[in-house]
């Protein structure tokens, strides 16, 4: 158990629907990041935060793709009018950055998405 | 090219054996270099991390980094059956950076 927790671990839904994920990263940590993995592919880094600061974004996230860390603690990542191309593991890893303290990443067992 | 290049195998060896896996990669500014386990439908697990070049071992585990060739390999010793599994190396610029990975070895110890 990595102490980083997402939610739903699966989701099957209907092309054109919009789907929401939670993550809850390692407490105190103040990175959290947003990767997506297909299958026979390593993880692909899509998005990042520092807090509540969305510090980077990969041109992988499309506008159809948003994330939010509104309070520093959890993050969600929202999919709107999925595709089927957007069928995927998830995962959420979160790290600290406390000066000579800084861990590496941990990651989330995933949310696997299947569009239909 | 891509950043990161990692032979996707399978690659099979019998128990016991040592296991050699190994990436390349293209940009010079990576200094931190990871690799990740990765069981069937789990999140990725990290293994091992160095930082610039040199060696590091725990247990059966041994990560090496060869920065003038843009190079790093992870050699399992005893392998068991329980390491069969997908490896991933990784690396950063920074400890806390984006992490960008490899595709990932499937890795199959034989009984």
């Amino acid at each position: 158990d990595t102490g980083v927790s997402q939610d739903p671990r699966h989701k099957i839904t209907k092309r054109g629907q919009n789907v929401t994920f939670r993550c809850d990263p390692i407490s105190e940590h103040n990175r959290l990041y947003w990767y997506r993995q297909t299958l026979g592919q390593g993880p692909e880094f899509l998005t990042y935060f520092q807090n509540e600061a969305q510090l980077e974004k990969s041109r992988l996230l499309s506008d159809r793709f948003s994330a939010e860390r509104p309070k520093g603690s959890f993050s969600t990542l929202e999919i709107q009018r999925t595709e089927q191309g957007d069928s995927a593991m998830y995962l959420c890893a979160s790290s600290s950055r406390r000066g000579k303290g800084n861990t590496e990443a941990f990651f989330g067992q995933g949310t696997r998405l299947t569009v239909v | 090219q891509k950043e990161v290049e990692q032979d996707p195998g399978p690659l099979s060896v019998p128990e016991g054996a040592i296991v050699s896996l190994n990436c390349t990669y293209s940009n010079s500014a990576f200094q931190y270099f990871m690799w990740y386990r990765q069981y069937s439908r789990k999140g990725p697990e990290l293994l091992m991390y160095t930082y610039s070049s040199g060696n590091k071992e725990d247990g059966r585990f041994t990560a090496q980094v060869d920065k003038s060739s843009k190079y790093i390999s992870l050699f399992i010793r005893d392998s068991q059956p329980s390491d069969s599994a997908t490896y991933l190396c990784a690396m950063s610029i920074n400890r806390d950076d984006k992490i960008i990975f490899g595709k990932g070895t499937r890795l199959h110890i034989l009984p």
